[in-house]
């Protein structure tokens, strides 16, 4: 069984369409992640949920919007899609108590390549 | 996040063992040192993370020195399916954003 599973896998679409990304985790965690990694393999935070509740919201144009429908789906809606979203789209999850140091361990889906043309 | 600064990449050969250092000279008191392996069209995977001294799991060894200022990330015998992406991260208790750079890409070959 896949512990963190993303849909599509790859989503190849025009500008200015909407489009979302859809990531379950049947771990039993209760924090979920959305990732963006660029051409050059650099990865940065997005956003983040736990149980449900939004905790970390880095500085994303409001085009992109997260939402948890219960604390083991957390899905990504993009608007008006631009070039410069062309990217791989990650999901993670971890359990409340580890995230950070000390046990610290994120679990990731396999990804979502985004190519905007 | 403290900043952190490793090759960019590195060859191998299979059988070998593969020795990739992190350094971290503003890492701070709370921090843990973290490695994450990611393979071509994969999410990273965490693989090991230490404090100070050494760390051993099926998958690598991690070694930190007293000063805490490097680390030592350590594949033993590695094969073709080693290779990999592999990030270091110095993270502590509250870091729940993971931030990754270019990483050092490790090509293991026949």
């Amino acid at each position: 069984d896949t512990a963190v599973s993303q849909t599509p896998k790859y989503l190849v679409t025009q500008m200015g369409n909407d489009k979302s990304i859809k990531c379950e985790q049947n771990l039993g965690h209760d924090t979920m992640y959305w990732y963006k990694q660029d051409s050059k393999k650099f990865l940065k935070i997005m956003f983040s949920y736990n149980n449900k509740e939004l905790i970390i919201n880095e500085t994303v144009p409001n085009r992109f919007s997260p939402k948890s429908p219960d604390k083991a789906h957390l899905n990504l809606h993009i608007n008006s899609l631009e070039l410069g979203d062309s990217a791989v789209y990650f999901c993670a999850s971890s359990s409340e108590t580890s995230g950070g140091a000390d046990n610290n361990e994120q679990f990731f889906g396999p990804g979502t390549r985004l190519t905007v043309l | 996040l403290a900043k952190t600064t490793q090759p960019i990449s590195m060859d191998s050969y299979e059988g070998q063992e593969v020795n990739i250092t992190c350094s971290h000279n503003n890492i701070a008191t709370n921090d843990y040192i973290t490695w994450y392996q990611q393979f071509p069209s994969q999410g990273p995977r965490f693989i090991i993370q230490g404090y100070k001294t050494k760390v051993t799991n099926e998958v690598a060894s991690l070694f930190i020195p007293a000063d805490r200022k490097s680390s030592t990330l350590s594949l033993p015998r590695v094969s073709l399916s080693d290779t990999a992406v592999y990030y270091c991260l110095a993270l502590s208790s509250n870091d729940y954003k993971l931030s990754f750079g270019a990483g050092t890409t490790v090509t293991v070959r026949a």
